[in-house]
Order: structure tokens, then C-alpha cells, then sequence
């Protein structure tokens, strides 16, 4: 079991709506990524944030944005809902910054339902 | 622009057969390769990283390869058990910028009792 950690664990929102996951990252790692998972697909990456910054960005409109805290855990925010958006969202936290190429660990995820 | 792809898509087998699930990526400018195991709804559970440097990793009954001058990787399970049966996703993390790994669509292994 990882330290990474998602909360809520489900989610139901109406199409228009605003969302907010979040992610408590593994202790010591200061680099967190956010991944969109749709249904029988692999996860494709939103962003990541590396102490406190964006450190890239996937293909996602800028209705997804970021924030990571002092503490190094994160949220994902989504504006104006689509039904699309519809997937499970993971967080995963690495050692980053001088160790690039560290294990990745990934939390149980959030399922957002989008109706 | 790297991309991973998983063949078959989906695997059935009888228990105790030693199996070998498929990853290739386009890309061999990599820093590691990551073997992933994804239980229905649940998040992803790490299983083996090989490192670029690297040519396998071995965890209990698991084996990982990494080939980077073909662009592939292989998963070998060795005396499968029904317990085994989830999804299987090997990720790439591509050289430069930042730390985005790169995913296959996966495999469904199914281990039949």
C-alpha cells in the first residue's frame, strides 16, 4: 500500500458544474502528476507540479488547472463540467526534481461521474 | 511523440501457466519503463521499474525485461493464479521535460481456476 492518497473516492456532479480532487503525496516526494483514466484506456496525463509550480502540461483545456501546497499535496480543479469528463482521475506522487526517473506511486483514484 | 502500445488487449488463461504479456513503445529515448497492475475501479499498484541502464528487474514470481534498441518490454508471470487477474499497464517515461509517463491501453488477464 502507497502513502499517495485521493480523496473523495466517488464523485457524482451535474454537466456545468465545478469539482475539486484532491492528493496527499507520498512522504519525501515532492513532485505530484494528475492523470485522467476513461473507461478500457490507459491513463493520460492532465499536469504535474513540482514544488509548488507547473512542470508541464497534456493536452487538456485550461478549464483543468492545479495548485500543490507547502506540504507538497495537491488538487485538481475542473470548471463547467462536460459529460466527458466523466473517468477516473489519479494522482501520482515520484521523488522528482534531482532523482528524474524515480517510481511512480499512484493513490486508489477518484471516480467523477458527470450527469 | 512516444507511444506504448499492449498486445493482446485482453488474455485468458488456466491456472499455473507462465505467461508473457507484450509492451512496445516507439520512442527509445527513455529514462525508465514502469509495469503497472490495475484491479477493477482501483488505482494503480507498481509492480516492476526497469531503468533505461537496465536490462531486467525481478520481483517473486514477475520478470521484467527491457529491450530499448527494439522497443520493447515483456512481463513474464511465472505459475499464474486466479489472483492475478486484473490489468496490466506498462508506462514509459520519455526523456526531457517533464516526468509524464507515457501509458499502453493495458492488458485483461484473466487466470481461471
Amino acid at each position: 500500500e502507497t502513502g499517495v492518497t485521493q480523496s473523495p473516492t466517488h464523485l457524482i456532479k451535474t454537466r456545468g458544474q465545478q469539482v475539486t480532487l484532491r492528493c496527499s503525496s507520498q512522504s519525501g516526494h515532492n513532485t505530484v502528476s494528475w492523470y485522467q483514466q476513461a473507461l478500457g484506456q490507459g491513463p493520460q496525463f492532465i499536469f504535474q507540479y513540482y514544488r509548488e509550480e507547473e512542470n508541464g502540461r497534456g493536452n487538456f483545456p485550461p478549464r483543468f488547472s492545479g495548485l500543490q501546497f507547502p506540504n507538497y499535496s495537491s488538487e485538481l480543479n475542473v470548471n463547467a463540467l462536460e459529460l466527458d469528463d466523466s473517468a477516473l482521475y489519479l494522482c501520482a506522487s515520484s521523488p522528482g526534481g534531482g532523482t528524474i526517473g524515480g517510481e511512480a506511486f499512484f493513490g486508489q483514484g477518484t471516480r467523477l461521474t458527470v450527469v | 511523440k512516444q507511444e506504448v502500445t499492449q498486445i493482446p488487449a485482453a488474455l485468458s488463461v488456466p491456472e499455473g501457466e507462465n505467461l508473457v504479456l507484450n509492451c512496445s513503445f516507439t520512442d527509445s529515448a527513455i529514462y525508465n519503463l514502469q509495469w503497472f497492475r490495475q484491479d477493477p475501479g482501483k488505482g494503480l499498484t507498481s509492480l516492476l521499474l526497469i531503468q533505461s541502464s537496465q536490462r531486467e528487474q525481478t520481483s517473486g514470481r514477475l520478470n521484467a525485461s527491457l529491450d530499448k534498441s527494439s522497443g520493447r518490454s515483456t512481463l513474464y508471470i511465472a505459475a499464474s493464479q486466479p489472483g492475478d487477474s486484473a490489468t496490466y499497464l506498462c508506462a514509459a517515461l520519455p526523456w526531457g521535460g517533464s516526468e509524464k509517463l507515457v501509458f499502453g491501453k493495458g492488458t485483461k488477464l484473466t487466470v481461471n481456476p
